[in-house]
């Protein structure tokens, strides 16, 4: 079966830390994609990343970055020097090919204090 | 950003009646999905589209029904509104390859079955 497992519930840091979020895959698709999105606090859903599983290049944009490892079937994402805009719910999604959809974990919820 | 619309966006109603949620998008893409978010769930997936006339149930599809007679619009009704049925309503669109698997969601539809 598929499913996505954020185990960090809440994560509380101080600005300017570092944080990673962790995220697990389980699939039985031999090619599939990986998400990352974040839900501000005014509720919208907003894309980050989408890797795809033939591709394990980590990926790093501006303080956001990226690890992909098949090994372990997990897909973390690290905001590097945090700010309070950062404060949000994480979501990390995995989906196969074709028009299936995203099975989502339970999300991650990031505060962020000055 | 995607062009995805939804309304209303906020509904407040009383148990047993008949809802319909309408999701509108201006990008021709064929996928369309309905998901529901509720504390601890993450979203959940309820129906999706594949194209017009073409639907198929999802995870949570129980008391729920779509329809979509155009490309662009993508309607949830709840045939008879539960209080379980209280909860964020988000629609999402999908492109189709070699574009992107990404989904791009709508700002969501706050509903309360009283």
């Amino acid at each position: 079966a598929q499913k996505v497992t954020q185990a960090q519930t809440e994560i509380s840091v101080v600005e300017k830390e570092d944080v990673t979020l962790d995220c697990v895959y389980e699939t039985r698709d031999t090619t599939y994609y990986l998400f990352w999105y974040k839900q501000p606090p005014s509720g919208e859903l907003v894309f980050l990343i989408r890797r795809n599983s033939f591709d394990e290049q980590n990926e790093i944009s501006g303080r956001y970055s990226w690890n992909f490892q098949k090994s372990t079937s997990s897909f973390n994402f690290t905001i590097t020097a945090s700010q309070v805009v950062d404060s949000a719910v994480y979501f990390c999604a995995e989906g196969g090919q074709a028009g299936t959809a995203l099975i989502f974990g339970k999300g991650t919820t990031l505060s962020v204090s000055s | 950003d995607a062009g995805i619309t939804q309304s209303p966006r906020h509904k407040v109603t009383e148990t047993g009646t008949p809802v319909t949620l309408r999701c509108h998008q201006t990008e021709n893409h064929r996928y369309m999905y309905w998901y529901r978010q509720d504390p601890g769930h993450g979203l959940r997936l309820i129906h999706y589209s594949y194209g017009v006339k073409d639907t198929d149930k999802g995870e949570v599809s129980d008391g729920y029904s779509v329809s979509r007679s155009k490309t662009e619009d993508f309607l949830l009704t709840l045939e008879s509104a539960t209080s379980s049925q209280t909860s964020v309503y988000f629609c999402a669109i999908r492109g189709g390859p070699p574009s992107s698997y990404e989904q791009y969601f709508g700002p969501g539809t706050r509903l309360t079955v009283t």
